[in-house]
């Protein structure tokens, strides 16, 4: 069945570049997402990537996709406090109107 | 606009209740569901609707209901709670369906904290 896998935890310096990494299993998969969730609230989705591409940025955010290795990563540069969050990979694959959540990566600022 | 809320944001039930969470949208979203988020798992769809009338299972559906007699309402019934059922709730919604290949934005409520004993 379709699975996406993200490590729970990932804690970086200040200032710091943070790569947090998904990897995913339905090669037919349509769109990659990363969402953040902070303390006490919902998901917010930050921004997603079409499988036909392979990087795409958006300010301090770089996403790279490698499709052979079914491999997701989202860069954070510049690392700042208010990026404390849990981030969530998601993929929409090729059963119609599901989204499947990795089980999010708890990113924590060290200063 | 107040976005995607969710009603009650903390319950506790003993086995065997039935409760509705609520969930309201104010953006005139045809694509609303309900996720419930447990710890090292993930979020799992329960159940989502295309548009008023129409409802379908996600990937987790057993033990909950939902209907949408209006575009903005998307009540989630627990039939008989069990504690399998402890978890947080995320209702969502679009403007369009994401089997339509959508990128539209999720909105995603505050979640609802629910504790079966």
């Amino acid at each position: 069945g379709e699975d996406v896998e993200q490590s729970l935890f990932l804690s970086v310096r200040e200032g710091d570049s943070s790569v947090i990494n998904c990897t995913y299993t339905d090669s037919s998969s349509t769109y990659l997402y990363w969402y953040k969730q902070e303390p006490g609230a919902g998901l917010q989705l930050l921004t997603y990537i079409f499988s036909n591409m392979d990087m795409k940025q958006d300010q301090r955010l770089t996403v790279l996709l490698n499709k052979k290795d079914k491999h997701l990563s989202l860069r954070i540069a510049d690392t700042q406090t208010g990026d404390s969050a849990i981030y969530f990979c998601a993929e929409m694959g090729s059963s119609a109107s599901k989204i499947i959540f990795g089980s999010g990566t708890r990113l924590s600022i060290r200063p | 606009n107040a976005g995607v809320t969710q009603t009650p944001k903390f319950q506790v039930l003993k086995t065997g209740q039935s409760m509705t969470l609520q969930c309201a949208q104010d953006m005139n979203h045809e694509y609303m569901s309900w996720y419930r988020q447990d710890p090292g798992m993930g979020l799992r769809l329960i159940h989502y609707s295309v548009g008023a009338g129409i409802t379908d299972q996600g990937e987790v559906p057993n033990g909950y209901n939902v209907s949408r007699s209006t575009t903005e309402d998307f009540p989630l019934r627990l039939l008989s709670a069990a504690p399998s059922q402890t978890s947080v709730y995320f209702c969502a919604s679009s403007y369009t369906s994401w089997e339509a290949g959508s990128t539209d934005t999720q909105y995603f409520g505050p979640g609802t904290r629910l504790t079966v004993l």
